[in-house]
């Protein structure tokens, strides 16, 4: 399977903490994607960083990518009790986009 | 600008029996894709389209078929239902392979 791999699987944190997800992959890509995945909703677009890119920004969002070492990680600053949803990274090469299994995040008033 | 929709939202079927998915988007994205999401394994790729009157498989499209007749609706359906069918079935669309896919609400199917 060409399946990501995100760590770690499940983050549990207080109000107002960081928390960091990282991603691995396993082949050549073109860009990284993250998504968020409230309970029981649709995936939604949080941001794209290309393969010439190693770091973006948005919001309270922060995203790296080590095309060298196949890993991207994603950093949510201050976090807020509605960032509580799970997070996929996908990654595009030659392929179809290919989501890793996600990381659920619990953030704790 | 309803974005993707999709229907059902929900639906029980008994082993055996047929159905069809509708995923239906209003931004004339070239590209349209099914997807299942079952418990643990995140998004699985079914089928998926690069244009009207086209089609391709995924990773798992055992079971399944699919058609986009129109640019706007892509149709997954599900010959001879088996509880292994069992999942969250998302459609997504996007203009561009490479880019940004927007996603519908999902469908819950139960298969007894």
């Amino acid at each position: 399977s060409q399946q990501g791999e995100e760590d770690p699987q499940a983050l549990s944190i207080q109000e107002g903490e960081n928390a960091t997800m990282n991603c691995s992959y396993k082949t050549s890509i073109n860009n990284l994607q993250w998504y968020r995945q409230n309970s029981g909703r649709g995936l939604v677009h949080l941001i794209l960083i290309r393969s010439n890119e190693r770091e973006k920004h948005s919001g309270r969002l922060r995203v790296t990518l080590d095309t060298s070492k196949k890993s991207s990680s994603l950093l949510i600053t201050a976090s807020r009790a509605a960032d509580t949803a799970s997070y996929f990274c996908a990654y595009s090469g030659n392929t179809p986009l290919v989501f890793g299994k996600g990381t659920r995040l619990s953030v704790i008033a | 600008n309803a974005g993707v929709t999709q229907t059902p939202k929900f639906r029980v079927l008994k082993t055996g029996q047929s159905m069809t998915l509708l995923c239906a988007q209003d931004m004339n994205h070239e590209y349209m894709y099914w997807y299942r999401q079952d418990p643990g394994m995140g998004l699985r790729l079914i089928h998926y389209s690069v244009g009207e009157g086209t089609t391709a498989k995924g990773e798992v499209p055992d079971g399944y078929n699919v058609s986009r007749l129109k640019k706007q609706n892509f149709l997954l359906g599900l010959e001879s239902a088996a509880p292994s069918q069992t999942s969250v079935y998302f459609c997504a669309s996007t203009p561009d392979r490479q880019e940004t896919q927007y996603f519908g609400p999902g469908t819950r199917l139960l298969v007894l």
